[in-house]
């Protein structure tokens, strides 16, 4: 398996313009995670999706984030408009049902808002 | 509220053994979970312990008391490729990770 699918790798963007990262998880996985990590956040919870449900979208930061996930093999994460303090790393990951074999993580899309 | 709690930077020499340690507070506990992550990478999975006690793989182990909500890496033979930060996360009643803050692991030769 090629493992958690990100892209793209590097993004940079003007303040104000739509930014769509996409995630294509490990096949037979159930559940998606769209994480944040910043130096001064750490790693963040954005959402996660179970079967292509989304669960728990409590860690999205405001309107401007959304994300899909329209069938089990692929997943978008959109801002819109971007702001300077969206710049992170975003990460995806997926993980088996009950994850004891731990979650995958992509290879992230570090985000550059300027 | 969920916290899990790890120091910050921990310093060691290339050859010894370092021991990064964990506390956690949970609302429903099913088990601690260990990830690498080095710079400019993305976390990947180290060690999962579900049962009180000492797993091991390679010269990585990882150790959990469940009584003390309570829990470490421990790492033998350290090599400068070792050089990463370490995150605990623990698994939640629904079945969901709570991460820590990470810790710096710095070797020195």
């Amino acid at each position: 398996d090629a493992g958690v699918i990100q892209s793209p790798r590097h993004e940079v963007t003007e303040m104000g313009q739509e930014v769509t990262l996409r995630c294509k998880p490990i096949s037979g996985h159930d559940y998606l995670f769209w994480y944040r990590q910043t130096m001064m956040r750490g790693l963040e919870l954005l959402i996660y999706f179970n079967n292509n449900v989304p669960i728990d979208d409590s860690g999205m930061p405001e309107d401007r984030f959304s994300a899909k996930m329209p069938n089990a093999s692929f997943s978008t994460l959109k801002i819109q408009p971007s702001e300077p303090r969206d710049s992170a790393v975003y990460f995806c990951a997926s993980r088996e049902d009950r994850g004891d074999y731990g979650y995958t993580f992509g290879s992230g899309t570090r985000l550059t808002v300027v | 509220g969920q916290s899990l709690e790890q120091p910050s930077e921990v310093t060691a020499v290339e050859g010894a053994i370092v021991q990064i340690n964990c506390t956690y507070q949970t609302s429903g506990f099913y088990g601690l979970s260990w990830y690498q992550q080095h710079d400019g990478g993305a976390p990947t999975f180290l060690s999962y312990n579900a049962l009180d006690g000492l797993e091991e793989t390679g010269r990585f182990s990882s150790f959990l008391s469940r009584s003390d909500s309570y829990g470490y890496l421990l790492l033998q033979e350290l090599q400068m490729k070792d050089s990463a930060s370490y995150f605990c996360a623990a698994k939640d009643s629904n079945y969901q990770l709570i991460w820590g803050a990470g810790t710096k692991l710095i070797i020195k030769p």
